[in-house]
């Protein structure tokens, strides 16, 4: 069974643009999640989907965005990029996204903003 | 607000000896505790998974508790060996909503 697949592993982006980023889960998981990591923050979560549906949102500005498609696979996308938000972008996929459900995470996207 | 703290100090153990890493959290009432390993380049990979109501959890060389008295979990690795060395994620879960809350994680290094 294939993992969570990630795309691209590595982006260099300058300070204004925008970028959008994917996200494959594990065939049969409807949920996906959404975490950005720094060294001093750790994991932050974003956002997470179910069915197409955003349930849930973290403290992030308006300008980090996402969806989720049919056929569970979601996008991130960030506008107008600073110079902070580079980090990893981690996609974590699980069964139903219930209490309890073990996430299964993609080897991340690394966003780099000159 | 919500809050996770895990040992920002790298932890350095002797090959064979015993591995325990902290994780205590406060304003939270989690429903579930995970605790997830991450390698450099790779994302987290799941450990473990304990339950509110249960103290303790084994899988192998690994155990975790959870004293939500305390409002801590400790994690246990015996007989550690230079391949467990990582970066171990303590993750909360909590009945308000589909969101999971990440420590930032302790370092772990085994010397051979």
């Amino acid at each position: 069974k294939a993992g969570v697949t990630q795309t691209p592993r590595y982006l260099i982006k300058t300070r204004g643009q925008q970028v959008t980023l994917s996200c494959s889960p594990i065939s049969g998981h409807r949920s996906v999640s959404w975490y950005q990591q720094t060294p001093g923050q750790g994991l932050q979560f974003l956002f997470e989907y179910f069915s197409e549906t955003q349930r849930n949102k973290g403290n992030f500005p308006g300008r980090f965005s996402g969806r989720q498609f049919s056929n569970s696979r979601s996008e991130m996308n960030v506008s107008t990029l600073e110079l902070g938000d580079s980090a990893l972008y981690l996609c974590a996929s699980s069964l139903a996204g219930t209490l309890g459900n073990i996430q299964y995470f993609g080897a991340g996207t690394r966003l780099s903003v000159l | 607000s919500q809050k996770i703290e895990q040992n920002s100090e790298a932890l350095n153990i002797q090959e064979g000896k015993t591995a325990t890493l902290t994780c205590n959290y406060t304003n939270y009432s989690p429903a579930y505790l995970q605790w997830y390993r991450q390698d450099p380049g790779r994302g987290p990979v799941f450990l473990l998974l304990i339950r509110e109501n249960e103290k303790e959890k084994r899988k192998e060389r690994l155990k975790v508790t959870f004293d939500t008295t305390l409002k801590q979990s400790l994690f246990h690795i015996t007989a550690s060996q230079p391949a467990d060395s990582a970066t171990y994620l303590c993750a909360l879960e909590g009945t308000g909503g589909f969101k999971t809350i990440f420590g930032a994680g302790t370092r772990l290094f085994v010397k051979a």
